[in-house]
């Protein structure tokens, strides 16, 4: 499977605990993005790296969450401190450079469950 | 900040039924937008795009969408469905960037 891989697909929590996120683009797309998904409602946009640069961050992103993409290769998200209105699904996706929003390829998803 | 609507919530039709997928968008330049689509159990997938040039844009599956700048919107059709077509729909919208702005979703099921 040459997709966007999302690691792990769902994880349960308990309030205050730490979590952690991985997302592995299509290895020649050197875009990737991080959205979140709550229940009935679409994506939103929480941030935006090119190759390892950071370039774009919501203000849903607060200080309790932040994300890397140390080689330009994979990248994680993590939540310190979870509440649980951080339980949503975690959508990673990614696209080459020369295609930008033409070639977006999104993953499964993780679903995180805050108790 | 733009906003992006569906009134959609939920459809049901039966097969063969005719669709209409309503998207409004609020932001009032330039804009590109996009029609996903995501089968129970499966990570959402392109259906159609609008960058610019014809406004009428057809989408895999039978698909299509019209872009009609005047009434900021960008709706949704299929002449004929399936009950396959049954998923949620997303309508989402970019004018700066690399982010998309996506509306709420519309369910659609398709009865048998």
């Amino acid at each position: 499977d040459t997709g966007v891989s999302q690691d792990p697909r769902h994880k349960i929590t308990k309030r205050g605990q730490n979590v952690t996120f991985r997302c592995d683009p299509i290895s020649e797309h050197n875009r990737l993005y991080w959205y979140r998904q709550t229940l009935g409602q679409g994506p939103e946009f929480l941030t935006y790296f090119q190759n390892e640069a950071q370039l774009e961050k919501s203000r849903l992103l607060s200080d309790r969450f932040s994300a890397e993409r140390p080689k330009g290769s994979f990248s994680t998200l993590e939540i310190q401190r979870t509440e649980q209105g951080d339980s949503a699904m975690y959508l990673c996706a990614s696209s080459p450079r020369w295609q930008g929003l033409n070639g977006y390829t999104f993953g499964s998803g993780t679903r995180l469950t805050v108790v | 900040a733009q906003s992006v609507s569906q009134h959609n919530h939920h459809v049901i039709l039966s097969e063969a039924a005719s669709l209409e997928l309503g998207c409004n968008y609020s932001y009032g330049g330039t804009v590109n937008l996009f029609w996903y689509v995501q089968y129970p159990g499966q990570h959402l997938q392109l259906l159609l795009k609008y960058f610019s040039g014809d406004p009428l844009v057809k989408g895999i599956k039978g698909f299509e969408a019209e872009f009609i700048k005047s009434k900021f919107s960008f709706n949704l059709r299929k002449p004929s469905v399936q009950w396959s077509d049954t998923a949620e729909y997303f309508c989402a919208v970019n004018n700066a960037g690399n982010m998309l702005t996506f509306g709420g979703g519309t369910r659609l099921m398709v009865k048998p």
